[in-house]
């Protein structure tokens, strides 16, 4: 397996703009996740899915930000519109059960730039 | 409010050395404790991990112990090796967070030759 998949590697972009980062979980995981580092604060959980269902997104900063899973191999999180201080690096994750307990494998994550 | 801690943003260590990196938390809930790894440019990757029936957990050169009653955690790696510099997150997970992980901010660590 490849690993986790992200896309783009790189965002650069002006405020107003649509961005849209994108993801493929590791086959078989039935857990997925959206992530931010700042180095403000940290790595901060956005939102989890659980089978293609939104399961917590009391971490989405807010409105301009949302998630989707139409299917079990692909997510998206969209920024509508984008700010500066959204600026960030953006990792997706999965993993076979929980993520609290069991190992969440990331993807190399998009480094979001906004003008 | 944070409730993983780590207090040390960077540590440097000789080569051959001990590390020690350190984490504490606040919330009682919590259970379970992972140590993630992160190079540049990477996501992080999973390295040990630790329930809170044990006190101890050990992985090659990695162990972690923890200390519920002072809800302290530590990771040390011995010898200290070049290819371990990186940056260290602690996580933890309990009923309260709903079993997902709470992170750490992380720890650089730097091994000097």
């Amino acid at each position: 397996d490849a690993g986790v998949i992200q896309s783009p590697r790189h965002e650069v972009t002006e405020m107003g703009q649509e961005v849209t980062l994108r993801c493929k979980p590791i086959s078989g995981h039935d857990y997925l996740f959206w992530y931010r580092q700042t180095m403000m604060r940290g790595l901060e959980l956005l939102i989890y899915f659980n089978n293609n269902v939104p399961i917590d997104d009391s971490g989405m900063p807010e409105d301009r930000f949302s998630a989707k899973m139409p299917n079990a191999s692909f997510s998206t999180l969209k920024i509508q519109p984008s700010e500066p201080r959204d600026s960030a690096v953006y990792f997706c994750a999965s993993s076979f059960g929980t993520g609290g307990r069991n190992e969440q494998f990331f993807g190399p994550g998009t480094r979001l730039t906004v003008l | 409010d944070q409730q993983v801690k780590q207090n040390s943003p960077s540590l440097s260590v000789q080569e051959g050395r001990i590390s020690i990196l350190n984490c504490d938390y606040t919330n009682s809930m919590f259970d379970y404790f992972l140590w993630y790894k992160k190079y540049p440019a990477e996501g992080p990757t999973f390295l040990i991990s630790i329930s809170s029936i044990k006190d101890k957990n050990e992985d090659g050169r990695f162990t972690v112990f923890l200390n519920k009653s002072a809800k302290h955690l530590s990771l040390h790696i011995v010898p200290s090796q070049p290819g371990d510099s990186a940056v260290y997150f602690c996580a933890a997970s309990g009923v309260d967070s709903n079993y997902q992980l709470i992170w750490g901010a992380g720890t650089k660590l730097i091994i000097k030759p």
